[in-house]
């Protein structure tokens, strides 16, 4: 089972600054198969990324993601307020398990 | 737009079968795509369940496989999980999803299912 870590926990920025976010698997992640959800309270997930670095169908560009084999990130350009939420990664290399992140919040300061 | 919608009883007892249907409108299941559920206990993060080919081939969650079944009827356009022995471990916002099969690997989700909270509870 591939186990992703992701970092910081809580993440506390204003309006307009950028993000960054990590995702660290425990071992390679074949063919950077790494998906990136959003959820909001009260939401089911939405798919932002996947393939590590390709942007889902009526993603802004101000997100954006970035990595390969065990090191991945999610970048934020230009905080907007409702991009506070939380980050889930996923991979999806793994047969036949598929695994999320514990999440990182992404909080308003 | 492709839309899912859960069903299925909010409360069910300990060591009884959860049972829930995803409905899915604006596309046909039998047109291909993986379907999964995966789940979330309240205030937590997200777990993968299991998913299912429209032909009727199945990828579960390891850790649930002893106690899962995930089924289609492609002439209703839903697919379904039932859950036995279940725990309060097993209370969670259940959410069906569409999965895109990835060459050589799993699924990753594009469309999501509002979800629908299941309490065990006697």
């Amino acid at each position: 089972e591939i186990v992703l870590t992701q970092s910081p926990g809580t993440l506390s920025l204003s309006p307009g600054e950028g993000a960054t976010l990590s995702c660290r698997a425990s071992q390679s992640v074949r063919s950077s198969y790494l998906a990136w959800y959003q959820q909001k309270p009260g939401q089911a997930p939405r798919l932002l990324i996947y393939a590590a670095s390709s942007r889902a169908t009526g993603i802004p560009d101000r997100f954006s993601g970035s990595g390969s084999g065990t090191d991945f990130t999610l970048t934020i350009r230009r905080l907007e307020p409702e991009d506070f939420a939380v980050y889930y990664c996923q991979q999806y290399a793994g047969l036949p398990q598929i695994t999320f992140g514990q999440g990182t919040r992404l909080e308003i300061k | 737009q492709v839309q899912l919608q859960e069903s299925g009883p909010g409360l069910v007892k300990p060591s009884d079968t959860l049972s829930l249907t995803c409905s899915v409108s604006a596309y046909s299941i039998s047109s291909g795509y993986n379907w999964g559920w995966i789940r979330q206990p309240p205030g937590k993060g997200l777990e993968w369940i299991g998913s299912i080919y429209h032909s009727g081939s199945t990828n579960y969650n390891p850790s649930l496989k002893s106690r899962l079944i995930i089924s289609v009827d492609t002439s209703k356009n839903h697919f379904s999980l039932k859950l036995r022995s279940v725990t309060a471990a097993d209370t969670a916002v259940y959410y069906c999803a569409r999965g895109i099969r990835a060459w050589l690997g799993n699924d990753y989700f594009d469309y999501w299912g509002q979800g629908t909270l299941v309490t065990v509870s006697s």
